[in-house]
């Protein structure tokens, strides 16, 4: 069975720039997370998707980060405009009976 | 919402050796999850265990729900070990919801 796929594995822009980042989850599995992980901390959920529903969005700073999940299945995460302090790695997992299984994440650096 | 605690924060071991992770957590849980995190920052999945002890070759957990901690035991360590070890737990009710991270364990295994 293919894990979560995720790309690009890492990117590098300049502050102010515009960054997407694409998530393919474990077929058959309804919901997806968008994770981010700061250098030394664990991860923290950005984004919650129940098939093409947002279930919580709490944590998503809706000024500059965007996400979506159209048709249920691959999801898109937007930052526009990047800030440096948005540096990290940027973790999708998806979940089936409760266990999440996490990508290999994109590791985003803003100069 | 609930709180996640690891400890040790660090542990360096000779390859051989034997080590025992914990993890407390403020709720009662009906999920937990170890992950351990390889230097390429890979998500592993570990144990999906919200109570009783599971065995997987030379790792073992057991989560003892009602005292509200899991433990993590890795024996005859190996340098392929190093790497972050996370627990979390789902921040709800809901064992699909977001997960709570701890802040790692991070285990160097020397040869």
């Amino acid at each position: 069975e293919a894990g979560v796929a995720q790309s690009p594995r890492y990117k590098i822009i300049e502050k102010r720039q515009s960054v997407a980042f694409w998530c393919n989850p474990i077929s058959g599995h309804a919901t997806l997370y968008w994770y981010q992980q700061i250098l030394g901390q664990g991860p923290k959920l950005l984004i919650q998707f129940q098939n093409n529903g947002v279930v919580d969005d709490s944590q998503l700073p809706k000024d500059r980060f965007s996400a979506e999940r159209l048709k249920g299945v691959d999801s898109t995460l937007k930052i526009q405009p990047a800030k440096l302090e948005d540096s990290a790695v940027y973790l999708c997992a998806s979940s089936h009976q409760g266990e999440q299984y996490f990508g290999p994440g994109t590791r985003l650096t803003v100069t | 919402g609930i709180q996640v605690e690891q400890s040790p924060p660090d542990l360096i071991l000779q390859e051989g050796a034997n080590s025992t992770l914990r993890c407390n957590f403020s709720d009662s849980v009906n999920n937990l999850q170890w992950f351990h995190q390889n230097p390429w920052g890979q998500l592993i999945n570990l144990f999906y265990i919200p109570s009783g002890t599971k065995q997987n070759g030379r790792l073992s957990a057991t989560t003892v729900a009602t005292e509200r901690y899991s433990l993590l035991y890795i024996s005859s360590s190996q340098t392929t070990d190093s790497g972050v070890y996370f627990c979390a737990a789902p921040a709800g009710d809901n064992q699909g919801g977001k997960l709570i991270f701890g802040q790692g364990t991070e285990l160097s295994v020397k040869p």
